[in-house]
């Protein structure tokens, strides 16, 4: 089954943190990876957008990598800041999966003052 | 580009009634998708469309839900009769090329039955 799954659940650290989130999918072949952040009440923003091809992408103070063969990308925010607290979901286009994007669970990031 | 238009942003309705989500994707793009998140099942797909054609449905939780999209600039998702458990977020995304450049999403629209 393809699945993805996100590691911790949530995460609460204070602010100026370096932190990584994790996320863990079934099948290594895929298109691409996408990262989006979720504020409460709120839509899905793209944040990221890692091909297959890729091993990683940066924008601002965020990195994300990707390791197709483990099955695993990760999520770095640099000097993290209140405002960056939000769910952020990790989903994944499978080569087998017909255009599907398939999402994990999301970790909520609470960013203390 | 405005990005994916949805409307109306929030919905209440009363159990039995028909309801219709609207939707506006980017302009260019030929994949469109509706998408369902609950607080138990997260973020689901029910549908998605590659021009104007509906490819896979196999997400629509039950013949309620019934969805259309008549040409390239706008879609429906219309759930008759709506039931309390019906109440959730409905997402509708866009993308062109997905695997290239991946999904833009809505606002959404926060059903309620109750």
């Amino acid at each position: 089954k393809q699945e993805v799954t996100q590691i911790p659940a949530a995460l609460s650290v204070p602010e100026g943190e370096n932190l990584v989130l994790n996320c863990s999918f079934t099948d290594s072949a895929i298109y691409n990876l996408q990262w989006f952040r979720q504020d409460p009440g709120k839509g899905l923003t793209s944040l990221l957008l890692i091909q297959s091809s890729q091993r990683e992408q940066t924008s601002g103070r965020l990195n994300a990598s990707l390791d197709k063969s483990s099955g695993r990308s990760t999520l770095y925010i640099a000097a993290s800041q209140p405002g960056d607290s939000a769910t952020y979901l990790c989903a994944v286009i499978y080569v087998q999966g017909a255009q599907k994007l398939v999402f994990g669970q999301g970790t909520r990031l609470t960013i203390n003052p | 580009d405005a990005g994916v238009i949805q409307s109306p942003r929030h919905e209440v309705t009363e159990m039995g009634q028909e309801v219709t989500l609207r939707c506006k994707p980017i302009s260019g793009h030929d994949y469109l998708f509706w998408y369902r998140q609950t607080m138990m099942r997260g973020l689901e797909l029910l549908i998605y469309f590659n021009n104007n054609v509906p490819i896979d449905d196999s997400g629509m939780p039950e013949d309620r839900f019934s969805a259309k999209m008549p040409n390239a600039s706008f879609s429906t998702l219309k759930i008759q009769p709506s039931e309390p458990r019906d109440s959730a977020v409905y997402f509708c995304a866009s993308s062109f090329r997905t695997s290239d450049y991946g999904y833009t999403f809505g606002s959404g629209t926060r059903l309620t039955v109750v």
